[in-house]
C-alpha cells in the first residue's frame, strides 16, 4: 500500500498570503496524485488532478505541481473562502487508493 | 449538474447489516466508474470500494473485503453498498463518489450519509 504524508498538519496563513502545502508519497506515483479541498461540513472537492491540472471550475490561485513521490499545493493568495482541509490521494496503478492525512488551513 | 443523494444511512449494533444506496442524475450513469469513499468522525478520507461502468471490475479496501458488497443497478442510475458484520470502526460518513476517466480520481462527491455502529 503506498502511503501518503501530507505537511504540515495545520497551517495558519494571513488572508492574502500564499500558503504551501506538501505531500510525500512512500514510493513513485508518477503524476497520479489528486488534491481535494474540504470545508466543515461539507463533501470533498476536487481541484487538482494528474499532479497539476486544475479541475472544472476551480480558480487559478489553486496550482500544483511535482511528481514522483513529492507534491505540492500552492494557493497564491488566500481568500476566505479557501480556509479548510486539504486532502492528497494517489491513484497510482492499482488500489487501495490513499489519501493523505490532510493539512488544515487556517486564519492567522 | 451532477447530483449524487446518499441514504441508508442510520444506527446499527456491532454485527449487524445495512444498505447505502446512492442516486445519480446529470449524467449518464452507465458510463462512470463509482466509488464510496468513508470518513470517521474528526478523520481522514479512507477509499472503501470502486466499481466500473458495467460492473467487470470490482475492487474493496482489505478493512472490509469479505463483509461490504459494492454493486450498482445502471437501468435505475444507482449504486449500492451492502454492509455487513458492521464493527465500531465502520462508524463514518459514506460518500458516493464518481470517476469520469480512466483513472481513479474522484470528481464529483455526494453529501453523504452516517452510519453509526454502537450497541
Amino acid at each position: 500500500e503506498i502511503v501518503m504524508t501530507q505537511s504540515p498538519a495545520t497551517l495558519s496563513v494571513s488572508p492574502g498570503e500564499r500558503a504551501t502545502l506538501s505531500c510525500r508519497a512512500s514510493q513513485s506515483i508518477s503524476s497520479n496524485l489528486a488534491w481535494y479541498q474540504q470545508k466543515r461540513g461539507q463533501a470533498p472537492r476536487l481541484l487538482i488532478y494528474g499532479g497539476s491540472t486544475r479541475a472544472t471550475g476551480i480558480p487559478a490561485r489553486f496550482s500544483g505541481s511535482g511528481s514522483g513521490t513529492e507534491f505540492t499545493l500552492t494557493i497564491s493568495s488566500l481568500q476566505s473562502e479557501d480556509f479548510a482541509v486539504y486532502y492528497c490521494q494517489q491513484y497510482n496503478n492499482r488500489p487501495p487508493w490513499t489519501f493523505g492525512q490532510g493539512t488544515k488551513v487556517e486564519i492567522k | 449538474e451532477v447530483q449524487l443523494v446518499e441514504s441508508g444511512g442510520g444506527l446499527v449494533k456491532p454485527g449487524g447489516s445495512l444498505r447505502l444506496s446512492c442516486a445519480a442524475s446529470g449524467f449518464t450513469f452507465s458510463s462512470y466508474r463509482m466509488n464510496w469513499v468513508r470518513q470517521a468522525p474528526g478523520k481522514g478520507l479512507e477509499w472503501v470500494s470502486s466499481i466500473s461502468s458495467a460492473s467487470t471490475y470490482i475492487d474493496y479496501a482489505d478493512s472490509v473485503k469479505g463483509r461490504f458488497t459494492i454493486s450498482r443497478d445502471n437501468a435505475k442510475n444507482s449504486l449500492y453498498l451492502q454492509m455487513s458484520s458492521l464493527r465500531a470502526e465502520d462508524t463514518a460518513i459514506y460518500y458516493c463518489a464518481m470517476t469520469t476517466a480512466t483513472n481513479h480520481k474522484f470528481d464529483f462527491w455526494g453529501q453523504g450519509t452516517l452510519v453509526t455502529v454502537s450497541s
